[in-house]
């Protein structure tokens, strides 16, 4: 079964620190995995797609499907930073592309 | 401003009493979905709209109705809810159903006592 696994529920780590959030899939086919982020008081909205392989807000992730990975990363984390940070893929299935959710990882920033 | 709006944002209900939450799109998008999102499980999918008059279970579905008769609208009807409704409701939008963008609403938190 397709399925999305971050396997922590909250990452805290002081400004300036290196940030890693992880994302495992599992997933039959080939893949589209996704980046949402959810800052307080705001709506959830994409950060970043593999298949875009660009870099938002200083954030990257690239896709191993060695490891069926899909972890998140910024060099240098900033206070603004701190979010519900969700990992999603795409699975196609009943003629449409479904959208399975992580159980989302808090990232605190303290300064 | 091309925005997915929910309404109410917060409601607080009692078991059985019938309640809609309403979602609203501006965006011309075919797909449209509701979501649950609770404490340790993420968001769950309860049921999608792939066009008007096109709509499809989740894979939490139970308890909820839909329906789809306007391309803007998609609202979500709990006809007698119960306490293990409660929890965190998302609406989303997204262009077609090929795409996983998806843009959401603001969420609507609802209480069943």
């Amino acid at each position: 079964a397709q399925r999305v696994t971050q396997p922590e529920k909250l990452l805290s780590v002081f400004k300036g620190a290196p940030v890693e959030l992880k994302c495992n899939y599992s997933y039959s086919g080939s893949p589209e995995l996704f980046w949402y982020v959810q800052y307080s008081r705001q709506r959830l909205q994409l950060l970043l797609r593999h298949i875009s392989r660009e870099s938002i807000k200083g954030f990257t992730a690239d896709l191993n499907k060695g490891e069926t990975s899909f972890h998140l990363k910024k060099p240098f984390a900033q206070e603004e930073d701190s979010a519900m940070y969700y990992c999603a893929l795409t699975s196609f299935s009943g003629g449409y592309n479904k959208l399975i959710f992580g159980a989302g990882t808090r990232l605190a920033v303290h300064p | 401003e091309a925005q997915v709006t929910q309404n109410p944002r917060y409601l607080i209900t009692v078991t059985g009493k019938k309640l809609t939450v309403t979602c609203s799109q501006n965006m011309n998008h075919e797909y449209m979905s509701w979501y649950r999102q609770d404490p340790g499980l993420g968001l769950r999918q309860i049921y999608y709209s792939m066009n008007v008059e096109v709509t499809d279970k989740g894979d939490v579905p139970e308890g909820y109705k839909v329906s789809r008769k306007e391309k803007r609208n998609f609202p979500l009807i709990l006809e007698s809810p119960s306490p293990n409704q409660t929890s965190l409701y998302f609406c989303a939008s997204s262009l077609n159903s090929y795409t996983g963008e998806l843009f959401f609403g603001e969420g609507s938190r609802l209480t069943v006592l």
